[in-house]
């Protein structure tokens, strides 16, 4: 169980246009998503936390106009990168919560992650 | 805020033999969670063991166990019996807990299992 999927897992775009990620929990509802961001070689770091059916909350020093974050529903959060420049290419994880049994745990499943690269 | 420090980007073992990873950190948290998170080339992100900060006993999953000092606030990952499987990023993890499920991970250590 608690398995977290990502589409695509690779996309190329040309600079200036924007691109969307899904993020999907397969075998629960998810009640908060996370999104992160990681260069190669580095650790992950936490880009916003997605609450469903409200506001994404941004970590300091991520634009919330470019990463726009959309929790529409319980099994699905969405990334989209907006006008898209070479420098937002980099590898983007999502992770999920289950509140039936993270609750307790505090842990987080993570999606595959997608690779994003910007012409 | 809270910080997760490794010290050791990288190390290398032998097959069959033990390896352990440092992990400290910065909390001022009387209980929380730590996790130790596999990152192989694949790069999806594997649980690799938890530990709750208000649980003396040491945490412990098959070949990997930790040892959590507490007062000391370490936490390091033994893996025994290495196997060239093992062979990927490691990331040392802490939540605050208390409602807050948010993650702060370590820089990493990146393990080679040598055959």
């Amino acid at each position: 169980g608690a398995v977290v999927s990502q589409h695509p897992s690779w996309v190329i775009c040309k600079s200036g246009t924007s691109v969307k990620i899904e993020c999907r929990s397969l075998d629960f509802q998810a009640t908060t998503m996370f999104w992160y961001r990681q260069f190669p070689k580095q650790s992950l770091m936490l880009m916003a936390t997605s609450n469903e059916g409200s506001k994404a909350t941004y970590e300091q020093g991520v634009e919330k106009d470019k990463f726009l974050i959309n929790h529409a529903s319980l099994t699905l959060s969405t990334l989209t990168v907006t006008s898209a420049h070479p420098e937002d290419s980099s590898f983007y994880i999502c992770s999920a919560r289950d509140p039936m049994t993270s609750e307790s745990s505090y842990e987080q499943y993570f999606g595959p992650g997608t690779r994003l690269t910007v012409t | 805020a809270q910080t997760v420090t490794q010290s050791q980007p990288e190390m290398s073992v032998q097959e069959a033999e033990t390896v352990t990873l440092s992990c400290t950190y910065d909390t001022s948290e009387s209980n929380y969670y730590l996790f130790w998170y596999k990152q192989p080339p694949s790069r999806q992100m594997i649980l690799v063991i938890r530990q709750e900060a208000y649980k003396q006993q040491n945490a412990t999953e098959n070949r990997f166990s930790v040892n959590f000092q507490k007062a000391a606030k370490s936490f390091s990952l033994k893996i025994s019996d290495s196997q060239l499987g093992d062979t990927a990023m490691y990331f040392c993890a802490f939540s605050a807990g208390a409602g807050s499920y948010q993650l702060t991970f370590g820089k990493g250590t990146k393990l080679s299992v040598i055959p």
